[in-house]
């Protein structure tokens, strides 16, 4: 089955800065790939997400890219606000296959006004 | 359209009693899942409905925990005989189908005193 790791576990930045979280699947066959944004308190809310057909995804300050050799993908969150700071998780599934959409740990990212 | 609701929003329970969580997923779902979340922690997958059925019951903890579905719709996760380590926040999500974009309730807090 899949396996989705995810990194870092934490990030702080300054407001304004870049933000880079990073992940890599086990499964070649996997072709769908969503973020979550999750708040304290609240419930995690697709973001963004990305199909095996394309390699980068843009969305005003968010950023999806896929590298399906390296079995990688990364978000982007470009000039960074106060209200970006939550937990994201990444995830993966092969759609069309038998088995249910995988998580990763979740990143913890504070920006620091 | 409504989104995933879920019931209580809060729960306190004395330990060794039974709890019943409520979830009622998009209309048109088909799939359903359950998650646990404890403090500051990731997904934790619990089970995950196809229709009425329960084709992964992998995530559940133990023989105290048990979840149904009918009529396609609403879920209900039971806990019997409730501990202290029950304590989290129970997701609900639900997709069009097991394969695609999951979309997540509120969550039901609960406590085990």
């Amino acid at each position: 089955g899949e396996n989705v790791e995810q990194h870092p576990s934490t990030l702080s930045v300054q407001e304004g800065d870049s933000a880079v979280i990073k992940c890599t699947y086990s499964d070649s066959a996997s072709n769908y790939f969503p973020w979550y944004k999750q708040e304290l308190g609240k419930r995690p809310q697709l973001i963004i997400d990305i199909r095996s057909n394309v390699g980068e995804k843009k969305d005003q300050r968010i950023a999806v890219t896929l590298n399906k050799t390296a079995k990688h993908f990364s978000l982007h969150i470009t000039e960074t606000q106060p209200e970006d700071s939550a937990v994201y998780f990444c995830a993966a599934i092969y759609q069309g296959g038998s088995e249910k959409l995988v998580f990763g740990k979740g990143t913890k990212l504070t920006v620091n006004p | 359209g409504a989104g995933v609701s879920q019931s209580p929003s809060n729960k306190v329970t004395e330990k060794g009693k039974d709890v019943e969580l409520r979830c009622d997923p998009i209309s048109g779902h088909t799939a359903l899942y359950w998650y646990r979340q404890s403090l500051g922690q990731g997904l934790e997958f619990l089970i995950y409905f196809q229709g009425n059925s329960a084709p992964d019951k992998s995530g559940l903890p133990s023989d105290r925990f048990s979840a149904e579905r009918t009529g396609g719709s609403v879920s209900t996760l039971t806990i019997q005989r409730t501990q202290q380590e029950d304590s989290a926040v129970y997701l609900c999500a639900s997709s069009r189908s097991y394969t695609e974009t999951q979309y997540f309730g509120p969550g039901t807090r609960l406590l085990v005193l």
